[in-house]
C-alpha cells in the first residue's frame, strides 16, 4: 500500500542511549517531515527535508538529527535520549506546492517513544 | 509568529446529525492554506479537507465541508449526517505558502458520536 511507513511502533530507551527512527515514503514524494506529538500541544515540526541532500530545522530541533540520502527515506536520530523526549514522532510527507498536484502531507502511523 | 486556537476541547453529537468544529488563526500573511486533520484512536493522521486562502469558494470532501472567513481568520469544519467513524481527534493546521515546511498545529477538539 503507497504511503508513509514508520518503524517501530513502539520503543522504549534508557536515559543516554541513541536510537534512529525509521521513515519511508513510496509516493515519489520530494517534501518530508519530522513532527513530535505531545499531550495538549498539538503537533510540533522538529526538522523537515525539501529534497534529497536538503534539510532543515524546525521549531524544536535540540537532540535530533536528520539526514536525507534519498528521495524515499528520512530517518530522525536521537543521539543522547532524554525524558523530555518521550512523545509519539510521527513522520509526513507530501508533493511541493503549486505542482498541478494536491498539496498536503500525508502522515505515518506515528512512533511512541518512551524515555526512561 | 502564527498560532491557531481551537477553542472547543472536545464536542459531541448525535449519529446523523450535524456537528461544527472551530478554528481561528491568527497571521499576518495573505497567502496560506489551511487543513483539517483527523486523529482516530489508532493514532494515524488523516487530511480530511484542505483550504487555499487565495481561492473564495469553501472546500467541500464528501460529509465534510469548511466555513472559511479570511476576513475573520476563521476555519470552521462542518460535518455532516455523523457517523460512528467519525469519533477521533480533530486538529486545525495552518500554513505559509511559500518560507518554511512547517505546519502550525491547534490543539485539538475531541468529537464524540452518540449512537
Amino acid at each position: 500500500n503507497a504511503g508513509v511507513t514508520q518503524t517501530p511502533k513502539f520503543q522504549v530507551l534508557k536515559t543516554g542511549q541513541s536510537m534512529t527512527l525509521q521513515c519511508a515514503q513510496d509516493m515519489n514524494h520530494e517534501y518530508m517531515s519530522w513532527y513530535r506529538q505531545d499531550p495538549g500541544m498539538g503537533l510540533r515540526l522538529i526538522h523537515y527535508s525539501v529534497g534529497a541532500g536538503i534539510t532543515d530545522q524546525g521549531e524544536v530541533p535540540n537532540g535530533y538529527n536528520v539526514s536525507r540520502s534519498t528521495t524515499e527515506d528520512f530517518p530522525l536520530r536521537l543521539l543522547s535520549a532524554a525524558p523530555s523526549q518521550t512523545s509519539v514522532y510521527f513522520c509526513a510527507s507530501s508533493y511541493p506546492p503549486g505542482q498541478g498536484k494536491l498539496y498536503g502531507y500525508t502522515f505515518g502511523s506515528g512512533t511512541r517513544l518512551t524515555v526512561v | 509568529a502564527q498560532t491557531v486556537t481551537q477553542s472547543q476541547p472536545e464536542m459531541s453529537v448525535q449519529e446523523a446529525e450535524t456537528v461544527t468544529l472551530s478554528c481561528t488563526y491568527d497571521t499576518s500573511e495573505s497567502d496560506y492554506y489551511l487543513f483539517w486533520y483527523k486523529q482516530p484512536p489508532s493514532r494515524q493522521m488523516i487530511l480530511v479537507i484542505r483550504q487555499e486562502a487565495y481561492k473564495q469558494q469553501n472546500a467541500t470532501e464528501n460529509r465534510f465541508s469548511v466555513n472559511f472567513q479570511k476576513a475573520a481568520k476563521s476555519f470552521s469544519l462542518k460535518i455532516s449526517d455523523s457517523q460512528l467513524g467519525d469519533a477521533a481527534m480533530y486538529f486545525c493546521a495552518y500554513k505559509e505558502r511559500f518560507g518554511n515546511e512547517k505546519l502550525t498545529f491547534g490543539t485539538g477538539t475531541r468529537l464524540t458520536i452518540i449512537p
